[in-house]
């Protein structure tokens, strides 16, 4: 097991455009979260998932972010009519439920909006 | 609403120094805080993880302390090496997710 893994590492999009994220947990882990981190600041949460269960939802995921996890294995995370402001890094981490709650972090997936 | 405060925002050392990292959150009804290193561009890699019912945990040059009843924790480095340089996150849970702070950006030279 290689850990959590995110593709693609970069994107640069016009604005408008949809783009979308996937993100692979580590094979044992039960619960997936996406974060979004900008430059300078902390990662902010976004949403998580146990299972194929989708269950919070920050309101800084707006109606053109959905997120999806169908067969509670890797998750996507699309971002339609992309904006300037949705550029950031966007990452994904997994951890079990039930064990200690370490989290455990991608490689992230970059965003540039034109 | 929890919120996690880093200080200092930035740290500048030469190489051999012992370092302190605060963390420092509002809510202390947390069910454990997690200690990140983020490389410039790079995702954050797991350092430390402290649960609630324990005072501190050590890996290696490491070592992080929990104090819920001030709020507070702290990041020990000891002997800080170049290769210590990165961005040094914490972020406390007390629902299923995690806050981060902002992070102290360490620099260490020869």
């Amino acid at each position: 097991d290689t850990g959590v893994s995110q593709d693609p590492r970069h994107k640069i999009t016009k604005r408008g455009q949809n783009v979308t994220f996937r993100c692979d947990p580590i094979s044992e882990h039960n619960r997936l979260y996406w974060y979004r981190q900008t430059l300078g600041q902390g990662p902010e949460f976004l949403t998580y998932f146990q299972n194929e269960a989708q269950l919070e939802k920050s309101r800084l995921l707006s109606d053109r972010f959905s997120a999806e996890r169908p067969k509670g294995s890797f998750s996507t995370l699309e971002i339609q009519r992309t904006e300037q402001g949705d550029s950031a890094m966007y990452l994904c981490a997994s951890t079990f439920r039930g064990g200690p709650g370490e989290l455990f972090f991608g490689e992230g997936s970059r965003l540039t909006v034109l | 609403k929890q919120e996690v405060t880093q200080i200092p925002a930035a740290l500048s050392v030469p190489e051999g120094e012992n370092l302190v990292l605060n963390c420092s959150f509002t809510d202390s009804a947390i069910y454990n805080l997690q200690w990140f290193r983020q490389d410039p561009g790079k995702g954050l890699t797991s350092l430390l993880l402290i649960q609630s019912s324990q005072r501190e945990q050590t890996s290696g040059r490491l070592n992080a302390s929990l104090d819920k009843s001030s709020g507070r924790s702290t990041l020990y480095i000891a002997a800080s090496q170049p290769g210590d340089s990165a961005t040094y996150l914490c972020a406390a849970s007390r629902t299923d997710k995690l806050i981060f702070g902002t992070g102290t950006r360490l620099q260490v030279f020869p």
